[in-house]
């Protein structure tokens, strides 16, 4: 597509239940990121893909937070039990460069993100 | 880990260039800078990326003097439109991957 998808857009949950947010990248891109973003701070870094492999996933707050890649495209993030504090806004965002080289990040495409609300 | 600190935010008038300075002072060698703006309700957007020098493009400059210590983002002639967060990036690697650290951002209010 011509950028990076995110669905859904707005999520509202009661707290226990599970939510499974998608994202689509930008065809091709090697690199996918997932951040969590609070309202009025920056996005903090949850997960890290190369294709299909997850090389970074030290972001992540909880073994409540899961991410897979597993085609090397389409990425999915899940959050089971979900709790008050989890509610934010979860970006995705998707680069061609692999970044674990020079240390140049590659420009980051990121998607509308996905706005969860837990009850 | 290389952290940035930036102004929480900053006010201007629609003509007026805005200068935003970021500091880094534990840059690596291998790291570069990199800018982003956000709207409110979108994700952000690649602006700017620089190593050393200076490095200009069609939306702004990234003056980064020769310690790296430290990086300005000068956007000639903003417009209202150009109100939005701006955030200042250090490339850090991380053993097995790559984390970019984003910091809390300048949120840039751009006035009639």
């Amino acid at each position: 597509g011509a950028g990076v998808s995110q669905s859904p857009r707005y999520k509202v949950a009661k707290r226990g239940q599970d939510v499974a947010l998608r994202c689509d990248p930008i065809s091709g891109h090697v690199s996918l990121f997932w951040y969590q973003q609070a309202l009025g701070q920056g996005p903090e870094f949850l997960t890290y893909f190369q294709n299909e492999a997850q090389l970074d996933k030290s972001g992540l707050p909880s073994d409540r937070f899961f991410a897979e890649r597993p085609e090397g495209s389409v990425s999915t993030l899940k959050i089971q039990r979900t709790q008050q504090e989890d509610s934010a806004v979860y970006l995705c965002a998707s680069s061609l460069a692999r970044t674990s080289g020079r240390g140049n990040t590659g420009e980051l495409f990121f998607g509308e993100g996905s706005r969860l609300t837990v009850l | 880990l290389a952290k940035t600190t930036q102004p929480i935010s900053m006010d201007s008038y629609e003509g007026q260039e805005v200068n935003i300075t970021c500091s880094h002072n534990n840059i690596a060698t291998n790291d570069y800078i990199t800018w982003y703006q956000q709207f409110p309700s979108q994700g952000p957007r690649f602006i700017i990326q620089g190593y050393k020098t200076k490095v200009t493009n069609e939306v702004a400059s990234l003056f980064i003097p020769a310690d790296r210590k430290s990086s300005t983002l000068s956007l000639p002639r903003v417009s209202l439109s150009d109100t939005a967060v701006y955030y200042c990036l250090v490339g850090e690697r991380n053993t097995g991957g790559f984390k970019t650290i984003f910091g809390a951002g300048t949120r840039l209010f751009v006035k009639a």
